[in-house]
C-alpha cells in the first residue's frame, strides 16, 4: 500500500499570516494515464471532510485562490497564503492513483 | 446540487450485521464510482471500499474484505454496504462518496457502534 505522511501534524498559524502542509508518498503518485490523482481535503470540526483540491494543484469550484497545492512525483504541499478564521480544522491529503486509496495522518490547524 | 445521504447506522453487538444506504441527488449516479469512507470517532480517515461504474469494478480495505460487501443499484441512485461479522473496531463514522478519483462528493456520514 502507498503511506502517505503529512507534516506537520499541528499547525498554529496567525491570522492573517502563510500556512504549509507537507504531504509524502511511499512511491510514485504518476498514474498510467499521466496524471496524478493528490487531494487534498479540509474537515472543520463536527463536519465532513470537503474535497478542495484535486490533481496536486486543481481547486474545486469555490475554494478560494488563498488555497494553492503543488509538487509533482512523491512530494506534495498544500499552501495558504493568509490564514482566515474558517481555514481552522484538520487537513487531509489523499492518493487516488493507486489501489488500496491511502489518506494521510491529517494536519489539525488551529489558530495562535 | 449534488448530495449524499447515507442512512442505516446504529449501535450493534459484536458479530452481528448491518446495512448502510446511501441515496445520491443531483448528478448522474450511474456515470460515477463511488466509494466508503469511515473515521472512527477524533481519527483520520480510511477508505472501506470502492465501486466502478456498472457495478464491474470492487475493492476493498485488507481490513474489511470477506466481512464487508458493497453493492449499487442504479435505478434508486442508491449505494449499499453490508456490513457482517463486526467488531469493536468497526466502531467509526460511514461516509458515502463519489469517487472520481478525487473523491469530490461526501454525505454527511452515519455512525456505526460496535458494543455489547
Amino acid at each position: 500500500d502507498v503511506v502517505m505522511t503529512q507534516s506537520p501534524l499541528s499547525l498554529p498559524v496567525t491570522l492573517g499570516q502563510p500556512a504549509s502542509i507537507s504531504c509524502r508518498s511511499s512511491q510514485s503518485l504518476v498514474h498510467s494515464d499521466g496524471n496524478t490523482y493528490l487531494n487534498w481535503f479540509q474537515q472543520r470540526p463536527g463536519q465532513s471532510p470537503r474535497h478542495r483540491i484535486y490533481k496536486v494543484s486543481d481547486r474545486d469550484s469555490g475554494v478560494p485562490d488563498r488555497f494553492s497545492g503543488s509538487g509533482s512525483g512523491t512530494d506534495f504541499t498544500l499552501n495558504i497564503s493568509r490564514v482566515e478564521a474558517e481555514d481552522v480544522g484538520v487537513y487531509y491529503c489523499m492518493q487516488g492513483t493507486h489501489w488500496p486509496r491511502t489518506f494521510g495522518q491529517g494536519t489539525r490547524l488551529e489558530i495562535k | 446540487e449534488a448530495q449524499l445521504v447515507e442512512s442505516g447506522g446504529g449501535l450493534v453487538k459484536p458479530g452481528g450485521s448491518l446495512r448502510l444506504s446511501c441515496v445520491a441527488t443531483g448528478f448522474s449516479f450511474s456515470d460515477n464510482g463511488m466509494s466508503w469512507v469511515r473515521q472512527a470517532p477524533g481519527k483520520g480517515l480510511e477508505w472501506v471500499s470502492s465501486i466502478g461504474r456498472s457495478g464491474t469494478s470492487i475493492y476493498y480495505a485488507d481490513s474489511v474484505r470477506g466481512r464487508f460487501t458493497i453493492s449499487r443499484d442504479d435505478a434508486k441512485k442508491s449505494l449499499y454496504l453490508q456490513l457482517n461479522s463486526l467488531r469493536a473496531e468497526d466502531t467509526a463514522f460511514y461516509y458515502c462518496v463519489r469517487d472520481r478519483y478525487n473523491l469530490d462528493i461526501w454525505g454527511q456520514g452515519t455512525l456505526v457502534t460496535v458494543s455489547s
